[in-house]
């Protein structure tokens, strides 16, 4: 069956660092992958989507990266800042229309320290 | 533009009981996807509405029940209740059925049952 894992459930980074957070998926050949922050008690926001035959894709200090052969993405935050702290969600899709499904992790909350 | 909107925000009901949940789409979206997410777990896809009609479903059984009406809203209905269908139901829009198609979610609403 599909599986979807972000590397730790939890991660503490000082702020000025670069986080970055790993999504690896199996039994999967995703058309796209997509990134969405969620804070306490809210729907998830979504941040980057890159396609399967993209490597990289920036948005900002957003960094990620999409290795259809590893089956990982990487998704990096430059110059940390106290407001980055969320859980983060990797989420997988096929090409849509009347098979569409979106598939997500079970997120990896950062915590950037002052 | 308005958001995404659910109601109610909290619901707590008993086991055997129905429950339904409501969902008003952002302005000019025709698709609707409802999602549950158990405490520390990713959101699971349930199913998605579009264009009035069921379009792709998740590994949910059929007394997880939906409605997507003429206005684009939509509802999500629950029979029989059980322990296990307590957590956090998101709906999330778009503007289309493509797997690169943005989500947008709204807050959820927080289901306990007892």
């Amino acid at each position: 069956s599909q599986k979807i894992e972000q590397n730790s459930e939890a991660l503490n980074i000082q702020e000025g660092k670069t986080a970055t957070l790993t999504c690896n998926y199996t039994n999967y050949s995703p058309a796209y992958l997509q990134w969405y922050r969620q804070d306490p008690g809210r729907g998830p926001v979504f941040l980057l989507l890159i396609r399967e035959n993209e490597k990289e894709k920036r948005k900002e200090r957003l960094k990620v990266t999409f290795d259809t052969t590893l089956k990982q993405s990487l998704f990096h935050i430059t110059a940390s800042q106290p407001a980055d702290s969320a859980t983060y969600l990797c989420a997988l899709s096929n090409s849509g229309g009347s098979n569409y499904k979106l598939t997500f992790g079970k997120g990896t909350l950062l915590t950037v320290n002052p | 533009e308005t958001g995404v909107t659910q109601s109610p925000t909290h619901l707590i009901k008993t086991r055997g009981q129905q429950v339904t949940l409501r969902c008003s789409s952002q302005s000019g979206h025709n698709t609707v996807s409802w999602y549950q997410q158990a405490l520390g777990q990713g959101p699971q896809f349930i199913f998605q509405y579009y264009r009035e009609e069921e379009n792709g479903r998740g590994n949910f059984p059929p007394r997880f029940s939906g409605l997507q009406f003429p206005n684009y809203s939509s509802e999500l209905n629950v029979n029989a209740l059980e322990l296990d269908d307590s957590a956090l139901y998101l709906c999330a829009s778009s503007g289309g059925i493509s797997g690169q198609e943005t989500q947008y979610f709204g807050p959820g609403t927080r289901l306990l049952v007892l």
